[in-house]
C-alpha cells in the first residue's frame, strides 16, 4: 500500500508558469524525497528533505515539509517543456529503511 | 561512475513460465531494492537486500523472490507467471550516506 498520496493526480500548465504538487503521508518519517520519472523510464532523484527541516531549495525546485500535517509540497518555478514527467514523493518511516512511494502527479507543460 | 544497470530491458513471457531479472548497482552501494510499477497499483515495494541479506520485504506472494550476491549484484525471480505480473520492474541502489536511491531504467515484463 502507498504511504503517500500526491495531489493533484494530473496537472497541466503553460510553459513559464509555476507548478505545485502536494504529498501527504501517514506515519512519522526520517526524511522525504521527491523523484521524477519520464514516461516508462527509471526514476531520478530530485531532492531530499529531512524531518527536522522545513524548506529546501535546489535550482528551480523548492520543497517544504510540514511534519505536523504530514505533508510536503514541491514547487517547480518557471516551468519548461522538459519538466513534463511524473513526480513522486517517497518516505522512509522511522525505524524502517524501506522507501515507500506515493501515487504520483503527472505534470504536463504546454509549450 | 556507471549507473544502475538492469537486464533485460524488455521481455515477453507466457503464463506459467518463470523469469529472472538482473540488477547491477552503482559501485560501492551495498543496498539494492526492487519495485514493481503498474498503471493500476503504482510503485509497489518488492524487497530490499543489504550485504546479501533480505532486509525488507513487501506484500507480494512467494512466487516473487530475490537474492543478492557478494558483489552486490541482485536478481529477482518470478515463478508461475500470471497476466497481472506484467509490469515495469525497477531496481535501485542506495547511497548509504544520503539515503538517495539511484534507479535503473527498468525491465518491462509482458506476460501473455
Amino acid at each position: 500500500s502507498q504511504q503517500g498520496e500526491e495531489d493533484p493526480q494530473a496537472l497541466s500548465i503553460q510553459e513559464g508558469e509555476n507548478a505545485t504538487m502536494n504529498c501527504s503521508y501517514k506515519t512519522s518519517i526520517n526524511n522525504l524525497q521527491w523523484y521524477r520519472q519520464n514516461s516508462g523510464r527509471g526514476l531520478v532523484h530530485l531532492i531530499l528533505i529531512r524531518s527536522n527541516e522545513r524548506e529546501k531549495h535546489s535550482g528551480r525546485l523548492r520543497v517544504t515539509l510540514d511534519t505536523s500535517k504530514k505533508s510536503s509540497s514541491l514547487l517547480i518555478t518557471a516551468s519548461r517543456a522538459a519538466d513534463t514527467a511524473s513526480y513522486f514523493c517517497a518516505t522512509d518511516a522511522s525505524g524502517n529503511e524501506k522507501l515507500t512511494f506515493g501515487t504520483g502527479t503527472r505534470l504536463t507543460i504546454i509549450p | 561512475k556507471a549507473g544502475v544497470t538492469q537486464t533485460p530491458r524488455y521481455l515477453i513471457k507466457t503464463r506459467g513460465q518463470q523469469v529472472t531479472l538482473s540488477c547491477s548497482p552503482i559501485s560501492g552501494h551495498r543496498s539494492v531494492s526492487w519495485y514493481q510499477q503498474t498503471p493500476g497499483q503504482g510503485l509497489q515495494f518488492l524487497f530490499e537486500y543489504f550485504s546479501e541479506t533480505q532486509r525488507n520485504k513487501g506484500n507480494f506472494p512467494g512466487r516473487f523472490s530475490g537474492r543478492q550476491f557478494s558483489n552486490s549484484r541482485s536478481e529477482m525471480n518470478v515463478s508461475t507467471l500470471e497476466l497481472g505480473d506484467s509490469a515495469l520492474y525497477l531496481c535501485a541502489s542506495t547511497d548509504g550516506n544520503t539515503g538517495e536511491l539511484f534507479f535503473g531504467e527498468g525491465s518491462r515484463l509482458t506476460v501473455l
